[in-house]
């Protein structure tokens, strides 16, 4: 069984500018959970997928966006990077769509350094 | 929406019991979760309630209180390897898990 792989691990952008990360769901799950995680705090909810859909949104502006593929893998997209953007970025999967938030298998992150 | 708040900071010894306490506000609430996470690592799901009572899985416990919003992780016969940070995590409408700031746990000699 293969767990959820995040790319890439490390990344450096300018102000501005735009990111793209990438999240592979664990085998059978059909559910990725993205999160953002700065230094010393819990991880907070970006938005779901589930079925190539958003399912669930938490307080983060529209230049946050993301897109899940049929084979269930998803990209989290940043536009207009900012400096407090700068945090290690979580994807979680799981299987059951609505139903299934409360068992989630994270991936390593990528840790996003905005300059 | 939700806050869940946790201790900062809890210190233990090898073979010691720990009670990590987690309080939350909610606007909707279907259940609580637990996860450790290492320095550098990604969260590791460690459990879940969803009804009130205790939930054991090996030297962790985690117990629910409804109508108090109130869990606690119990962690039995420490061991240096459980230095880690744990977090609660609520489970709420929106499909959305919020988590609290974390408790970082250091076990000593």
């Amino acid at each position: 069984e293969t767990g959820v792989t995040q790319s890439p691990t490390h990344l450096i952008k300018t102000r501005g500018q735009q990111v793209t990360l990438r999240c592979s769901s664990q085998s059978g799950h059909n559910t990725v959970s993205w999160y953002q995680q700065a230094l010393g705090q819990g991880p907070q909810f970006i938005f779901q997928y589930y079925r190539e859909e958003e399912n669930g949104r938490g307080n983060f502006p529209p230049r946050f966006s993301g897109l899940q593929f049929p084979n269930y893998s998803s990209e989290l997209n940043v536009n207009a990077l900012e400096l407090d953007d700068s945090a290690l970025y979580l994807c979680a999967s799981s299987s059951g769509g609505g139903s299934g938030v409360k068992t989630q298998y994270f991936g390593p992150g990528t840790r996003l350094l905005v300059l | 929406g939700q806050s869940l708040e946790q201790p900062s900071e809890v210190t233990a010894v090898e073979g010691a019991i720990v009670q990590i306490n987690c309080t939350y506000q909610t606007s909707g609430f279907y259940g609580l979760s637990w996860y450790q996470q290492h320095d550098g690592g990604a969260p590791t799901f460690l459990s879940y309630n969803a009804l009130d009572g205790l939930e054991e899985t090996g030297r962790f416990s985690s117990f629910l209180s409804r109508s108090d919003s109130y869990g606690y992780l119990l962690l039995q016969e420490l061991q240096m390897k459980d230095s880690a940070s744990y977090f609660c995590a609520a489970e709420g409408a929106g499909n959305m898990l919020t988590f609290g700031g974390g408790t970082r746990l250091m076990v000593k000699p």
